[in-house]
């Protein structure tokens, strides 16, 4: 069964600079997507980017890309200029290829921005 | 554009009660929809998911069972609410790009 992990409960980041969210996911597949969301207080679950694993290039979305290393089965999110609305938990999530759209998540990475 | 709509938005109910949830979408046909629930201080985990009217896939077993009566309506129930039912509860449709689209979520509070 594919698991996606992401093994930092917490992060902090000072307005203004740089953050990376650290994620792996373990499957056998060769065709499959990779997404970051992003929860804020609302509990909203908002799509902030995605990667197909078949695409070499790295997604970018403005101030998030992603450091997508496909041998090591990591899929980072870094956030530029951090702001203070960036503060959410954000969720690392795989989909195989053929599931019938089914997501599988990580257990998120709280992220606080300090002013 | 898909808009989803979750009633209610906040529920408390006492342990052994039944339990329905409803989840409609609008500005698409025929979607796949799917229940989650995330628990405080966890990740999400899918319940259910639904290809088509009547057809529902069950991801673990538990106390809740889905149906899909209509096109856009996927319904989440309980005949007796545990502790352990209490969450936060996610429907979510399959969009283009291959991601998925979240409604505002159920707030469940079992006492």
């Amino acid at each position: 069964a594919q698991t996606v992990t992401q093994s930092q409960p917490e992060m902090s980041v000072q307005e203004a600079e740089t953050v990376t969210l650290s994620c792996t996911y373990d499957t056998s597949e060769s065709d499959y997507y990779l997404f970051w969301y992003k929860q804020p207080p609302s509990r909203q679950m908002i799509l902030v980017i995605r990667q197909e694993a078949y695409k070499q290039q790295n997604a970018t979305e403005n101030r998030f890309s992603v450091n997508f290393q496909k041998a090591a089965k990591s899929f980072s999110l870094k956030i530029s200029d951090s702001q203070l609305g960036d503060a959410a938990m954000y969720f690392c999530a795989y989909r195989f290829g053929g599931s019938n759209y089914k997501l599988t998540f990580g257990k998120g990475t709280l992220l606080t921005v300090n002013p | 554009s898909q808009t989803i709509h979750q009633w209610p938005a906040t529920l408390v109910q006492p342990v052994g009660s039944p339990l329905s949830l409803e989840c409609t979408v609008e500005g698409t046909s025929n979607p796949n929809l799917y229940w989650y629930r995330q628990a405080a201080g966890r990740g999400l985990q899918l319940l259910f998911y639904s290809v088509g009217i009547g057809q529902i896939s069950s991801e673990v077993p538990q106390n809740l069972s889905a149906s899909r009566p209509q096109d856009r309506q996927f319904i989440l129930s309980s005949k007796k609410l545990l502790l352990s039912d209490s969450g936060f509860y996610l429907c979510a449709l399959a969009v283009a790009y291959n991601e998925q689209f979240f409604g505002p979520g159920t707030r469940l509070t079992v006492l």
